[in-house]
């Protein structure tokens, strides 16, 4: 149980164009999801917050109109990159959480801005 | 701010070997601490936990004991197999509040038959 998908898997762009990755919690409801950026051989970075029905919390220095998060319904989650540039280039994480603190990932969606 | 550092990789060991993964933390407030593995070409799963100083958390032949006193979580297992191959992450979330999670760097770790 406790999964949940990503998609796609990984998405090629022309700059100026926008690019929406999708999450979903495939058997359980997620009150929370997370939405998370890796660098090469880093760390995976949250990025936003987002809760059913409510606007995203952002963390300091991601740019709310540029990483649009909607949160419609309790098993999906999107994220779109407005206007990407190759600096926006990266891995995309999502997780989900039902209650308490476990958090379930996706397999994650590269980008690549070209 | 609240962090998380682990040893760097990218570390690999013969099969049977026994595995140490560092991890210290820095945080303002009482945090549960969390391995996560993310296996090749999946997300990442949560391999163990632990919510309060000294409990041990497990799973899979992994161990990890919350050390307040060197705000530690290191990693072990006594005898690593070539399916251990993966990253591994260490990660803090305080209580309360939106409960996020707070990485270390990750881990890579290669087991050669």
């Amino acid at each position: 149980g406790a999964v949940v998908s990503q998609h796609p898997s990984w998405v090629i762009c022309k700059s100026g164009t926008s690019v929406k990755i999708e999450c979903r919690s495939l058997d359980f409801q997620a009150t929370t999801m997370f939405w998370y950026r890796q660098f090469p051989k880093q760390s995976l970075m949250l990025m936003a917050t987002s809760n059913e029905g409510s606007k995203a919390t952002y963390e300091q220095g991601v740019e709310k109109d540029k990483f649009l998060i909607n949160h419609a319904s309790l098993t999906l989650s999107t994220l779109t990159v407005t206007s990407a540039h190759p600096e926006d280039s990266s891995f995309y994480i999502c997780s989900a959480r039902l209650s308490g603190e476990t958090q379930y990932f996706g397999p994650g969606t590269r980008l690549l801005v070209l | 701010g609240d962090s998380v550092t682990q040893m760097e990789g990218p570390v690999t060991l013969s099969e049977e070997a026994f595995l140490t993964i560092n991890c210290t933390y820095t945080a303002t407030g009482y945090p549960s601490l969390f391995w996560y593995v993310q296996y090749p070409g999946e997300g990442l799963q949560l391999l163990l936990k632990a919510t309060k100083a000294d409990d041990k958390g497990s799973n899979k032949g992994f161990e990890a004991t919350y050390r307040k006193e060197t705000t530690s979580f290191h990693l072990e297992k006594g005898s690593v197999q070539v399916s251990d191959s993966a990253v591994y992450f260490c990660a803090l979330s305080l209580i309360g509040g939106a409960q996020k999670l707070v990485f270390g760097q990750g881990t890579r770790l290669t087991i050669n038959p």
